[in-house]
């Protein structure tokens, strides 16, 4: 089955900083990748994602990449600003086409 | 707020009961979905409903068991509760079976 594996798992930035977070996949068949932002306490919330016939996808200050033959794509946050802090998820439509893949997770700390 | 509610918020009880956690999904969602969330396990697909009909089964247990009724709300059936069932359960709703996941705010399950 699927398997996505996201790096790294921690990432501290200063504020105005970029972050880049990236993740592999293993099913070359996968064609759906979202990222979802989860705040302590609170449930994943989708910020972007990105289908297999596009290659990147911006909103405002967030834009996801995707290279289908390496299997990989990255979440690139600009500007960042400390409300940006909070544990970020990378996912993958698995082989049938229905349930999402996680990866484990990058905790992203901005600090002012 | 993602429109998809979750009932309830959070549920303490015994090794060896039984629970069911309870999800509406938007409105207009035909599909829902039934994760886990453990910090050692992270975010893990268990069940996919579409309609009523179930549609995948992830790395469910056999003491767990769902349904989706007319209604298209869905309860998660959780029995012979065991240390280690002790997560968040988040349910995600779409329109479709390839559409966007919103998630709602999840059901912290804790088996003293």
């Amino acid at each position: 089955g699927e398997n996505v594996e996201q790096h790294p798992s921690t990432l501290s930035v200063q504020e105005g900083d970029s972050a880049v977070i990236k993740c592999t996949y293993s099913d070359s068949a996968s064609n759906y990748f979202p990222w979802y932002k989860q705040e302590l306490g609170k449930r994943p919330q989708l910020i972007i994602d990105i289908r297999s016939n596009v290659g990147e996808k911006k909103d405002q200050r967030i834009a996801v990449t995707l290279n289908k033959t390496a299997k990989h794509f990255s979440l690139h946050i600009t500007e960042t600003q400390p409300e940006d802090s909070a544990v970020y998820f990378c996912a993958a439509r698995d082989q049938a086409g229905t349930a999402l893949i996680f990866g484990k997770g990058t905790t992203l700390s901005v600090s002012s | 707020d993602s429109g998809v509610t979750q009932t309830p918020k959070h549920l303490i009880t015994a090794t060896g009961q039984r629970v069911t956690l309870r999800c509406s999904p938007r409105s207009g969602d035909l599909s829902v979905y039934w994760y886990q969330q453990s910090l050692d396990q992270g975010l893990q697909f268990l069940i996919h409903y579409y309609n009523g009909e179930e549609r995948a089964k992830g790395n469910i247990l056999e003491r767990f068991s769902a349904q989706q009724f007319p209604d298209l709300h869905s309860e998660l059936n959780l029995s012979s509760l065991e240390l280690g069932d002790s997560a968040l359960y988040f349910c995600a709703s779409s329109v479709g079976e390839l559409s966007e996941q919103f998630f709602g705010p999840g059901t912290r399950l804790t088996v003293l």
